[in-house]
């Protein structure tokens, strides 16, 4: 079973920055892997599907890259509404789901 | 548009039987492109994948779970749904179905708490 380790747990930034998520497999995953953004209360959205491609209506400020066992969620300048937790995803073609732990967005 | 909503009691008491349905509006469960699926969350905690269902029947599930689950699905009504047995506390969380297109979750219903309390 893949296992997914998303880091940091917690990232402090302030509006305007740059962010910078990382989600590393067990094994590789070549670029089957999705991100998704969730705030509280609500359900996930989709973000990113296989590792770079935005989901529809995803701002361009959202950028998802990497392959094999190594990922990276970039939001390239921080908005008030993408304060959140960010999850990442992989489905096997098992098929078995599998989600990292999560990162937590915050406002510093 | 497609949408999920899912729908089932909030308040659970410990030993019984939990059934949630998800009702599938603007798309057919019958397509063969599609899985639907079961996801839970814990309070506070991250989300956890149950299972899904393909519109034939045939079922996948979370080997890390124990197999107190079980997925079906009702196409003519276009509705698939979930049920639990002997529930604890530990099943206490908001459960989200949605809809997994190829590697992806690409819709989810609002969520539904269930409390499991005596």
């Amino acid at each position: 079973e893949i296992v997914l380790t998303q880091s940091p747990g917690t990232l402090s930034l302030s509006l305007g920055e740059r962010a910078t998520l990382s989600c590393r497999a067990s094994q590789s995953v070549s670029s089957s892997l999705a991100w998704y953004q969730q705030k509280p209360g609500q359900a996930p959205r989709l973000l990113i599907y296989d590792a770079s491609n935005r989901a529809t209506g995803i701002p361009a400020r959202f950028s998802g890259s990497g392959s094999g066992t190594d990922f990276t969620l970039t939001i390239s300048s921080l908005e008030p509404e993408d304060f959140a937790v960010y999850y990442c995803q992989h489905r096997s073609n098992w098929p078995l789901v599998t989600f990292g732990q999560g990162t937590r967005l915050e406002i510093k | 548009q497609l949408q999920l909503q899912e729908s089932g009691p909030g308040l659970m008491k410990p030993s019984e039987t939990l059934s949630l349905t998800c009702t599938v509006s603007g798309a057919s469960i019958s397509s063969s492109s599609f899985y639907w699926g079961w996801v839970r969350q814990p309070p506070g905690k991250g989300l956890q994948w149950i299972g899904s269902i393909f519109y034939s029947g045939s079922t996948y599930y979370n080997p890390s779970l124990k197999s107190r689950f079980t997925i079906s699905v009702d196409t003519s009504k276009n509705q698939f749904s979930l049920k639990l047995t002997s529930v604890t506390a530990a099943d206490t969380a908001v459960y989200y179905c949605a809809r997994e297109k190829g590697t992806k979750l690409d819709n989810w219903g609002q969520g539904t708490l269930v409390t499991v309390s005596s």
